[in-house]
């Protein structure tokens, strides 16, 4: 079965740092992997995805994320933090197989604040 | 960018009346499109998969007979909450896929906030 846990519920870091939310994932099959960005009452948009090839994935608004397959891991990152990047934050496995073939599997979501 | 439209962003309906939501990928055609239902603070929870022109898919717990869905076409489906509660409220967003293979990419919509009085 398919998982990924965003172990921190919520992240602060002060504009200007950079800025990590974690995430780390189960699969039965291939990793293909995203990022998604969440404000207030909207729905949720695409950052970045790992299919295959370059472990590092560069994304939307300046974000990336590392694709470590050993520590089963897809970290989102950015080097630099603005307060717009506040935001919740979600990691998604999608599933490559059988019925549930295209089913994302959502993390419970990392609110990040960047304050001033 | 993929973009998704929904509407109505917003509704508020008496309890018994029902309530029809629109999912519009607007610049890609998908053959697949996922409902979510999402409750304060909390992740996102798949009620359904929609391929057009074939009956929906209803996850574990859904009732298929008061979350009604079509997908008429390769840009549209809708979810119709019937006899909709006070419990039916919720934010609901739907996801459209582009079909591209392994690199499939999920694109969702603003969602929709609805009120049962």
């Amino acid at each position: 079965a398919q998982s990924v846990a965003q172990p921190e519920d919520q992240v602060n870091v002060a504009e200007g740092n950079p800025l990590t939310v974690k995430c780390t994932y189960s699969v039965s099959g291939n990793p293909y992997l995203f990022w998604y960005v969440q404000y207030p009452n909207r729905g949720l948009q695409f950052l970045l995805k790992y299919i295959t090839g370059d472990n590092l994935v560069k994304g939307s608004y300046g974000f990336e994320a590392e694709f470590n397959k050993s520590q089963t891991s897809f970290h989102l990152k950015k080097p630099s933090a603005l307060v717009s990047d506040s935001a919740l934050y979600f990691c998604a496995v999608r599933d490559d197989r059988g019925s549930t073939l295209g089913r994302l599997y959502f993390g419970r979501g990392t609110q990040l604040t960047v304050w001033p | 960018g993929a973009v998704v439209s929904q509407h109505p962003s917003r509704v508020i309906c008496k309890s018994g009346t029902s309530v029809k939501i629109e999912c519009r990928s607007l610049d890609f055609q998908a053959t697949t499109m996922f409902w979510y239902r999402q409750f304060p603070k909390q992740s996102l929870m798949l009620m359904a998969t929609s391929n057009e022109g074939s009956k929906a898919t209803y996850e574990q717990g859904v009732e298929k007979d008061k979350f009604l869905i079509n997908h008429a076409s390769l840009t549209l489906s809708t979810l119709t909450v019937t006899s909709a509660h006070p419990e039916d409220s919720s934010f609901y967003i739907c996801s459209a896929a582009d079909g591209g293979g392994a690199g499939e990419t999920q694109y969702f919509g603003p969602g929709t906030r609805l009120l049962v009085l």
